[in-house]
């Protein structure tokens, strides 16, 4: 039973365009949220990060958007360029075992020229 | 990159071999994990570590074992290799700040 969930295995935006990734979660513990992007052949990158205290966090072109009441949280990426198609992972973890992760299947995003 | 390294990149072995893949930081963080990543089913912890000689089971550890004897190398050993197994592997550290860096993968073909 999947505890974070990425319903969308793949989405395509124009550039310049909006890119809105999704995530779900199942475990109301869970009190940390994160984004990360990988690219084929290298290892996750980080990207951005949210604590259940605060409902939005914004670094540049990323804000992630939490909603605990519906326990979802968005990726926005405004505007989206070509060198942001990547594998998006959504990301959680609970207070007494914040060292552990659950990471959700991914999410492919192509930016189309 | 927080100065993970991981060797191999890159193995082919065969079914009932054992396999070590070796993961090295520089930055003396407390907290290594192993992963393994398959399609559809994003990235699964395997074991992870909190100090040196200090480890615990992940989601998915069935067939393999750690070790870590010194705060920069966590080892990954698969017991006996099944074509199961077969996938890439990324070790990360995790900093004060809770939040976790990877290192470049492993990518693991089992035959």
């Amino acid at each position: 039973d999947q505890q974070v969930k990425q319903n969308s295995p793949s989405l395509s935006v124009q550039e310049g365009r909006i890119s809105i990734l999704n995530c779900d979660y199942t475990n109301s513990m869970f009190d940390y949220f994160l984004w990360y992007k990988k690219y084929p052949a290298e290892g996750p990158t980080f990207l951005i990060s949210i604590s259940s205290i605060k409902d939005k966090n914004e670094d540049g072109r990323f804000t992630v958007f939490l909603n605990k009441s519906a326990k979802h949280l968005s990726l926005h990426i405004v505007p989206s360029q070509p060198g942001d198609s990547a594998v998006y992972f959504c990301a959680a973890s609970a207070g007494n075992y914040g060292q552990n992760f659950v990471f959700g299947p991914g999410t492919r995003l192509s930016v189309l020229p | 990159d927080a100065g993970i390294t991981q060797s191999p990149r890159h193995k082919v072995t065969e079914t009932g071999t054992p396999v070590t893949l070796r993961c090295h930081q520089t930055e003396n963080h407390r907290y290594m994990y192993w992963y393994r990543q398959d399609p559809g089913h994003g990235l699964r912890l395997i074991h992870y570590s909190y100090g040196v000689k200090d480890t615990d089971k992940g989601e998915v550890s069935d067939g393999y074992s750690v070790s870590r004897s010194k705060t920069e190398d966590f080892l990954l050993t698969l017991e006996s290799a099944t074509s199961s197994q077969t996938s890439v592997y990324f070790c990360a550290i995790m900093t004060a700040k809770r939040t976790q860096y990877f290192g470049p993968g492993t990518r693991l073909l089992v035959l």
